[in-house]
């Protein structure tokens, strides 16, 4: 399957700096990535839909403004939490759609922790 | 509102016998059903998916089954081995938007 890599894998910062999480594509060109978001022992939820060229597509609910999502190349997504606080900590995961079964390809998950 | 549910949380099996990992769902608008293997601090990996026409896939060990009626799928895993012990997530997708929805995920353990 395709790959997708995160970095950084883990970040730990302090409240009301900004972090930016990047999500590559490594073998094929992907206009469209997803970022999601998973809080211990719940589930995945999608937060934005990231499209090249052009402005991504939030979920409701999610501030737009608080996680700027830049989709600058067929290749590269980033998601920048801006003013981070504690409640911002979770595990942030990126995909690109879609293969042949339909599924989505994962990125390894980036760890944020916010002091 | 979570439209995708998984009641279990944790599932316990022994190395060789079949593990059982269930899902339910709501929305009838679902037309495309996945299932998901998660390692700590990992993204998830693609296993199986079934479409909405299908109520059966097999795939080597992995077998999903699809009950439109009851909006259920389940995920067989025959035989269980040790390597299987990770959380399973289920997924549904509509037709002509790729984002998933994902259930809480339930957490397979196979004892050796």
């Amino acid at each position: 399957g395709a790959v997708v890599s995160q970095h950084p894998s883990w970040v730990i910062c302090k409240s009301g700096t900004s972090v930016k999480i990047e999500c590559r594509s490594l073998d094929f060109q992907a206009t469209t990535m997803f970022w999601y978001r998973q809080f211990p022992k719940q589930s995945l939820m999608l937060m934005a839909t990231s499209n090249e060229g052009s402005k991504a597509t939030y979920e409701q609910g999610v501030e737009k403004d608080k996680f700027l999502i830049n989709h600058a190349s067929l290749t590269l997504s980033t998601l920048t939490v801006t003013s981070a606080h504690p409640e911002d900590s979770s595990f942030y995961i990126c995909s690109a759609p879609p293969g042949p079964h339909n599924e989505q390809f994962f990125g390894p998950g980036t760890r944020l922790t916010v002091l | 509102d979570q439209q995708v549910k998984q009641n279990s949380p944790s599932l316990s099996v022994q190395e060789g016998r079949i593990s059982i990992l269930n899902c339910d769902y709501t929305n009838s608008m679902f037309d495309y059903f996945l299932w998901y293997k998660k390692y700590p601090a990992e993204g998830p990996t693609f296993l199986i998916s079934i479409s909405s026409i299908k109520d059966k896939n097999e795939d080597g060990r992995f077998t999903v089954f699809l009950n439109k009626s009851a909006k259920h799928l389940s995920l067989h895993i025959v035989p269980s081995q040790p390597g299987d012990s990770a959380v399973y997530f289920c997924a549904a997708s509509s037709a002509g938007a790729n984002n998933l929805f994902f259930g809480t995920g339930t957490r397979l353990t196979v004892i050796p």
